[in-house]
């Protein structure tokens, strides 16, 4: 199976740090979509972002920013100045030909 | 727009029973995706249909299953319900005619089987 792996399981910061989520992902497509979701509390899954396997330009967008690699397949996720509002599980995907594949999650927490 | 519908929002089945969720995706998307969310397994793909056709199914048993009207609301049946098919089930429904191919998440049905 083509893995999403997100290798932090749960990551805990003070409020203003930045914080860089991880995540590497699997495929055999040439064409490929990877995305990132939030989680909050509520459950309701929220987008963030999207990028195609033919883009590797950064992305910020406020706070947030994107790192896209395919030379190490991966598609990093930093927060930066985070605050208490940015707790929750941030799942990274990846849609290909062939199915969508979430990785396991991340749970991040911002202490006050 | 309203978005996207998951009905119910908790059952609680026993084992070897039947169950079917519901999701009616935004208006105008015909594509509705299926995942089911536990916290072992975290979110797996279970199906993907549009136009009433299935496009694409992940790695589940034949005892899950799909389908999708003309209206593009889906539901989603579990037959022969066993302990471990408890999970929130999330439906997702995405503008095929938009380049962003973003998900439309609905809240979900939290499903127990006792």
């Amino acid at each position: 199976a083509q893995k999403v792996t997100q290798a932090q399981t749960e990551i805990s910061v003070v409020e203003k740090e930045d914080v860089t989520l991880d995540c590497v992902y699997e495929t055999r497509d040439t064409t490929y979509y990877l995305f990132w979701y939030k989680q909050p509390p509520s459950g309701e899954l929220v987008f963030l972002i999207r990028r195609n396997s033919f883009d590797e330009q950064n992305e910020i967008s406020g706070r947030y920013s994107w790192n896209f690699q395919k030379s190490t397949s991966s598609f990093n996720f930093t927060i930066t100045a985070s605050q208490v509002v940015d707790s929750a599980v941030y799942f990274c995907a990846r849609r290909d030909n062939n199915d969508m594949r979430f990785g396991a999650g991340t749970r991040l927490t911002v202490k006050p | 727009k309203a978005g996207v519908t998951q009905t119910p929002r908790y059952l609680i089945k026993t084992r070897g029973q039947q169950v079917t969720l519901s999701c009616s995706p935004i208006s105008g998307h015909r594509s509705v995706s299926w995942y089911q969310q536990t916290p072992g397994q975290g979110l797996q793909f279970l199906f993907e249909y549009f136009s009433e056709t299935q496009r694409n199914k992940g790695n589940f048993p034949g005892r899950f299953s799909g389908r999708q009207f003309s209206n593009s609301r889906s539901e989603m049946n579990v037959s022969t319900l066993e302990l471990g098919d408890s999970a929130l089930y999330l439906c997702a429904s995405r503008d095929t005619t938009a380049t962003n191919e973003k998900l439309f998440f609905g809240s979900g049905t939290q499903l127990s089987v006792l």
